[in-house]
């Protein structure tokens, strides 16, 4: 069972924005612990998209943004394309598991 | 350009013990600024982290599986390996490895599936 929520689907309109939040706790989030997102295609390698909260690595459009706030975090995609539909994933570290977690996950589709 | 590869037995029997390396290209395991993790995806599921290792042989393991989980490192081959024992129906998975950048893992391997099945 994983210890930050997601919401299982989001979807939109080609240009649109979306936006996928991430609730955790006191013991991850909450406690001041960096918030990255991943995107994964079926079959593939899962991507490393957003780090540290809101850091895009080299590569990654800047259509793809991060936020936190609380015990929540946020990743927004604007500008909505065909190739964005994919599952994404937050990840933190939680001071009570002494471990790293992962989102339950979102699934993103392009209408 | 860095690259990771898993490779390891696709079917391993229930009870026994589930072996998979990860073999690195583009970065020494050894460098000290390179921890390197497992993560595992059941089918229709999430990700779930396993575990992790550094360069120096300590590792720290996912608390739900530390009892059965073994992290190593073999730096004259440039990889690492996992190993998990007593399976069951429930560790079968997309077993990933990937590096850490940081508290973030920044480059995974492109999986592989292992079923647990008699």
């Amino acid at each position: 069972q994983s210890v930050l929520t997601q919401p299982p689907s989001v979807s939109g309109a080609p240009g649109q924005r979306v936006t996928i939040s991430c609730t955790g706790s006191s013991s991850n989030i909450g406690a001041g612990f960096d918030v990255h997102w991943y995107q994964h295609l079926p079959r593939t390698a899962p991507k490393l998209l957003i780090y540290g909260n809101n850091n895009r690595p080299s590569g990654v459009p800047d259509r793809f943004s991060g936020s936190k706030s609380g015990t929540s975090a946020s990743l927004a995609i604007t500008g909505l394309q065909a190739e964005d539909e994919a599952d994404y994933y937050c990840q933190s570290y939680d001071s009570s598991l002494i471990g790293y977690v992962f989102g339950t996950g979102t699934k993103v589709t392009v209408l | 350009q860095l690259q990771l590869q898993e490779s390891g037995p696709g079917l391993v029997k229930p009870s026994e013990t589930l072996s998979l390396t990860c073999t690195v290209s583009g970065d020494s395991i050894s460098s000290s600024s390179s921890y390197w993790g497992w993560i595992r995806q059941p089918p229709g599921k999430g990700l779930e982290w396993i575990g992790t290792i550094f360069n120096s042989g300590s590792t720290f393991y996912n608390p739900s599986l530390k009892s059965r989980v073994t992290m190593s490192v073999d730096t004259s081959k440039n990889h690492f390996s996992l190993r998990v024992n007593s399976v069951t129906a429930a560790d079968t998975a997309v077993y990933f490895c990937a590096r850490h950048g940081g508290s973030y893992l920044d480059n995974w391997g492109q999986g592989t599936l292992v079923t647990v099945s008699s």
